[in-house]
């Protein structure tokens, strides 16, 4: 299958802070990226659909302002956690759309203190 | 009623039986349909993918769509240990303004015991 990366795979940030996570498409164009989050023991939670060039449609109850999101090649997305709090704590896994099917990246775990 | 619709479990099969994993979906307009491995704490991956009727098989899993009853199912011969994960059955409607996006089940828990 195709491959998805992500960095960092993990990141430990005061509050307050903002972290940038990237995801990569290495062997595929992505015109489509999807960002989700899981908490432990639950599924996995869209938050946001990232085109390459325009701007992410956000799923509701997601904070487009808190979650910046920018997809600026068909190889790479990025998404930013602006002033992070300790519940924003949780595992980001980006997703890249190739014609057909859909790759998971291998997830960033963020914890907040 | 839920969009995509698994049983949570556990299920849990011996080593070396046939574990059945079964996923309903509500919206007759899906043309895609997926199905994720996802060990504790990894991010999920993609193990079959299925798009009309019928059986596709590939090694010891095979995918089985009926869009007629608007259910899809995962089966894993020769279970093994290693097996043990949550599958989540995904669905994938087209057109519209979804850009593709996947809706998931809750994921089965499938636990293959020695």
């Amino acid at each position: 299958g195709a491959v998805v990366s992500q960095h960092p795979s993990w990141v430990i940030c005061k509050s307050g802070t903002s972290v940038k996570i990237e995801c990569r498409s290495l062997d595929f164009q992505a015109t489509t990226m999807f960002w989700y989050r899981q908490f432990p023991k639950q599924s996995l939670m869209l938050m946001a659909t990232s085109n390459e060039g325009s701007k992410a449609t956000y799923e509701q109850g997601v904070e487009k302002d808190k979650f910046l999101i920018n997809h600026a090649s068909l190889t790479l997305s990025t998404l930013t956690v602006t002033s992070a709090h300790p519940e924003d704590s949780s595992f980001y896994i980006c997703s890249a759309k190739g014609q057909y099917e859909q790759y998971f990246g291998p997830g960033t775990r963020l914890t907040v203190t | 009623q839920k969009e995509v619709e698994q049983n949570s479990g556990p299920l849990s099969v011996p080593e070396g039986a046939i574990a059945s994993l079964n996923c309903t979906y509500s919206d007759r307009v899906s043309q895609s349909f997926f199905w994720y491995r996802q060990y504790s704490g990894k991010s999920p991956e993609l193990i079959m993918s299925i798009y009309s009727n019928g059986d596709k098989e590939d090694g010891r899993f095979t995918a089985q769509l009926n869009k007629a009853s608007q259910y899809v199912s995962l089966l894993i011969r020769d279970s093994q240990p290693s097996d043990s994960a949550t599958y989540l059955c995904a669905v994938r409607i087209a057109g519209g303004t979804s850009y593709g996006k996947l809706t998931f089940g809750q994921g089965t828990i499938l636990t293959v015991h020695p």
